[in-house]
């Protein structure tokens, strides 16, 4: 099945740092990437939405000049944590739809990365 | 009011046991109902999709109640493997993704 590969898996950082996280599809070009933020004991949030080659739409709340998002390619999505403070500590996660899925087949077979656990002291 | 509620549990139970749990929705025009198994940081996994006319995978059964807006999920026969978050997720509309908190189902031997 299809993969999507996420690094890191686990960043510890100080306040005022900037953080980096990849998401690459293995094995099928991602035309459309979301990224969600997960706080303990609370659902995936998303942030936004991210199609190749163009602007991400962001979700309400969700701040475009400290979260940013880069699609520059089929394969890869970029999201940077601009100035992370302790309050930015959380699990990130990508999840990638593919060239040609239809609705139903993508959200039966939405590609998760493993996920980014960020710890800012 | 959240899109998707869930009973963030724990439910705690025997190895054998049934445990059964719900989830609400708010949005009466979705259309397409799933569950999630996730593991203590780790991505969600996709456990079963929900149909209208309810569905069974192995010990595993989901229903559909469009009318009172809920989902069900029912573990028969228990298995230590089985402890884990489950999560309700709702397709309100063609793209995204609606996760509710997660239910904890923890199976102690």
């Amino acid at each position: 099945g299809a993969v999507v590969s996420q690094h890191p898996s686990w960043v510890i950082c100080k306040s005022g740092t900037s953080v980096k996280i990849e998401c690459r599809s293995l094995d099928f070009q991602a035309t459309t990437m979301f990224w969600y933020r997960q706080f303990p004991k609370q659902s995936l949030m998303l942030m936004a939405t991210s199609n190749e080659g163009s602007k991400a739409t962001y979700e309400q709340g969700v701040e475009k000049d400290k979260f940013l998002i880069n699609h520059a390619s089929l394969t890869l999505s970029t999201l940077t944590v601009t100035s992370a403070h302790p309050e930015d500590s959380s699990f990130y996660i990508c999840s990638a739809r593919g060239l040609g899925q239809g609705v139903v087949e993508t959200n039966e077979k939405l590609f998760f990365g493993s996920g980014t656990q960020l710890s800012v002291l | 009011r959240k899109e998707v509620e869930q009973d963030p549990g724990p439910f705690n139970v025997p190895e054998g046991a049934t445990v059964a749990f719900n989830c609400t929705y708010s949005n009466s025009a979705s259309q397409s109902f799933f569950w999630y198994r996730q593991d203590c940081r780790k991505e969600p996994k996709l456990l079963m999709s929900v149909y209208s006319s309810g569905n069974e995978d192995g010990r595993f059964t989901a229903q559909l109640n469009r009318a009172s807006q809920y989902i069900s999920l029912l573990i028969r026969d228990s298995k230590l493997s089985d402890s884990a978050t489950y999560l309700c997720v709702v397709n309100p509309n063609d793209y995204k993704l609606s996760f509710g908190a997660g239910t904890t189902v923890t199976v102690r031997a």
